[in-house]
């Protein structure tokens, strides 16, 4: 079965930082890994994806992901943090059932950042 | 576009009780998943459906648990009797087709509280 781990329950940065919420994932084939993130009280929200192609994926809110072949990695990036990014972040790898798509999710890293 | 709808947002009841959670998901999306989300940890996905189908209900309490989609619209998930491990934030979302990685468009979810 395919599988993600984000190692850190909790990531903290200051406004204006560089920020990496990290991400390894164990697959059989290529991997299709996903980055997704849940604000208070809310559903879990699109950032951005990787299927084939540049190992640099960028997606919404000036977020960015770094594929890692070799690493088997998929850390999130952005180059400068704000407030209003604190929340839960989870990476997600697509399985297949049947032939039909479906995800599994890491446990998610909480980014805290600061004014 | 609207996003996914569920209710309620919020549910408290007694163990061994019975409770309903509704979604309607975003029109024309053939995909239809519920996740169940214990506090600390990711989305589980609970069952999925393409269309009025199931395609994957493995990890599904099936002693206590149901679901459908009729007409390959909205959906409903039943739990009865009710436990309190049970307790937990239920997601739906949508994707577009099952069948290729689309992205997914999650609800606000429904909150659960066991007593």
């Amino acid at each position: 079965a395919q599988s993600v781990a984000q190692p850190e329950d909790q990531v903290n940065v200051a406004e204006g930082n560089p920020l990496t919420v990290k991400c390894t994932y164990s697959v059989s084939g290529n991997p299709y890994l996903f980055w997704y993130v849940q604000y208070p009280n809310r559903g879990l929200q699109f950032l951005l994806k990787y299927i084939t192609g540049d190992n640099l994926v960028k997606g919404s809110y000036g977020f960015e992901a770094e594929f890692n072949k070799s690493q088997t990695s998929f850390h999130l990036k952005k180059p400068s943090a704000l407030v209003s990014d604190s929340a839960l972040y989870f990476c997600a790898v697509r399985d297949r059932v049947r032939g039909y798509s479906t995800l599994t999710f890491g446990k998610g890293t909480m980014l805290l950042v600061s004014p | 576009e609207a996003g996914v709808a569920q209710s309620p947002r919020y549910k408290i009841i007694e163990k061994r009780q019975s409770v309903a959670f509704w979604c309607n998901p975003i029109s024309g999306h053939a995909t239809l998943y519920w996740y169940q989300q214990i506090l600390g940890q990711g989305p589980k996905l609970l069952i999925q459906f393409q269309n009025n189908g199931v395609v994957d209900d493995s990890q599904l309490p099936k002693d206590r648990f149901s679901a459908e989609r009729l007409k390959g619209v909205d959906s409903t998930l039943k739990i009865q009797p009710a436990k309190l491990e049970d307790s937990a934030v239920y997601l739906c979302a949508s994707s577009l087709d099952g069948t290729e990685s689309y992205e997914q468009y999650f609800g606000p979810g429904t909150r659960l509280t066991v007593t």
